[in-house]
């Protein structure tokens, strides 16, 4: 469903270490999943993505696993940095007609030294 | 180089003064968005133009409209801005359905 919280779930993560954020998405339709970043102040970042007939994709430092038979959406970074704290957010791409995405309710990643 | 841009940054209007932001691209996509994101939350589609068709979602005020003159420009109005309304515009584009949105980085809209 629609995201609605007010207060943003927290990972607190020291540089270096591997960080983990997961999601749990609304519709077992859905077709193509996306992780944004979001820094303060700015818009949010495409990340990567990954689609339904995949279970797993790799980027740079970043791996994005799917699990379709619990609706389950995660984001591994490897050797975090404090560069990449920011609020992620997953989204959901919602097969209906056309591209809507429907975000998740994000989480704030705070890395520190 | 920003390939989609927001102007103004920050724009502050009086309760129920119009108010128009503007989004442009580089990107020449098919599909241009506009979410609103208020403090610590998720952003909420308003509505999508994909080329001209203009897709309005269910639960998006009447005061808020859209405007597409061409494929690089696409316009918010808020036509009697109210003091909820106060909250980060994002214009978002995708090349087509099913395929990654490309974000500004919004304007933030205050009223006073």
């Amino acid at each position: 469903g629609e995201s609605v919280g007010l207060h943003l779930p927290t990972l607190s993560v020291q540089e270096g270490d591997n960080s983990i954020i997961n999601c749990a998405y609304s519709n077992s339709a859905s077709d193509y999943f996306i992780w944004y970043k979001q820094e303060s102040g700015k818009g949010p970042q495409f990340i990567i993505d990954i689609r339904s007939n995949m279970d797993k994709r790799q980027g740079q430092r970043v791996t994005v696993l799917l699990n379709k038979t619990v609706k389950h959406l995660s984001l591994q970074i490897a050797a975090t940095q404090p560069g990449d704290s920011a609020v992620y957010f997953c989204a959901e791409n919602f097969v209906g007609g056309y591209n809507k995405l429907i975000f998740g309710a994000g989480t704030r990643l705070a890395v520190h030294p | 180089d920003a390939m989609v841009i927001q102007n103004p940054r920050y724009q502050v209007t009086q309760f129920g003064k119009p108010v128009t932001l503007s989004c442009s691209q580089t990107l020449n996509h098919n599909v241009m968005y506009w979410y609103q994101q208020k403090s610590s939350q998720a952003p909420k589609l308003l509505f999508h133009y994909y080329d001209k068709d203009f897709n309005n979602e269910a639960d998006t005020p009447d005061n808020f409209q859209s405007r597409r003159p061409n494929t690089s420009f696409c316009f918010l109005d808020i036509r009697s801005p109210g003091l909820g309304d106060a909250a980060m515009y994002l214009c978002a584009t995708s090349r087509d359905k099913n395929q990654p949105q490309h974000f500004g980085d919004g304007t933030r809209l205050s009223i006073l």
